[in-house]
């Protein structure tokens, strides 16, 4: 039972055009919500986060909206560069316990030159 | 410089041989997990711990062992090892457990396990 959805496994971007990464959540009870990029070999790292008393936060080229009444979030980033190629998961704190977290399957950006 | 380290980077066994994934912070955190990534299912939460002698179940905690002795170390262990063990592992650490801990996650950089 997938608690964070990413229906999209892949994305292609040019450079320094806007990429949009989604993700969708099942528990209207889930108010906080992060993202984090994985390059190959290494670890996952923190991105953005954002809480539900907000609808967006913003951290240089990175914004994450947050539409609560639709129970999706999405990631910008603008203007994408190459480096931006990676792996990306969005997150959450499932009802279980706030000390866990529940990852979506994750989006691969590609951002070519 | 400021790391989690797992070792070994790669392993090969078989099936039912016991096998242990170190992780060591030197960041002196609190929190400590273990997580599994494979394809089509993202990163799966297997144990975490708050503080020393203090350890939970993530989502996926069958199979697996873990302890915390010390802060800084919290080893993952396969008593038996099965193929549908197979994946990569990654330890993570975080200062806390409350308020946004999640956004001062660090992670290593991951284990390959292969069960044959």
């Amino acid at each position: 039972d997938q608690q964070v959805k990413q229906n999209s496994p892949s994305l292609s971007v040019q450079e320094g055009r806007i990429s949009i990464l989604n993700c969708d959540y099942t528990n209207s009870m889930f108010d906080y919500f992060l993202w984090y990029k994985k390059y190959p070999a290494e670890g996952p790292t923190f991105l953005i986060s954002i809480s539900s008393i907000k609808d967006k936060n913003e951290d240089g080229r990175f914004t994450v909206f947050l539409n609560k009444s639709a129970k999706h979030l999405s990631l910008h980033i603008v203007p994408s560069q190459p480096g931006d190629s990676a792996v990306y998961f969005c997150a959450t704190h499932p009802n279980t316990g706030f000390q866990k977290l529940v990852f979506g399957t994750g989006t691969r950006l590609l951002v070519s030159p | 410089e400021a790391q989690v380290t797992q070792n070994p980077r790669y392993l090969i066994t078989v099936t039912g041989k016991k096998l242990t994934v170190t992780c060591s912070q030197n960041m002196n955190h609190e929190y400590m997990s273990w997580y599994r990534q494979d394809p089509g299912l993202g990163l799966r939460q297997i144990y975490y711990s708050m503080n020393v002698e203090v350890t939970d179940k993530g989502d996926v905690p069958e199979g697996y062992k873990v302890s915390r002795k010390e802060k800084r170390n919290f080893p993952l262990i396969l008593e038996s090892p099965s193929p549908n063990q197979t994946s990569l592992y990654f330890c993570a650490s975080s200062l806390g457990w409350g308020g946004r801990w999640a956004d001062t996650q660090y992670f290593g950089p991951g284990t390959r396990l292969t069960v044959l």
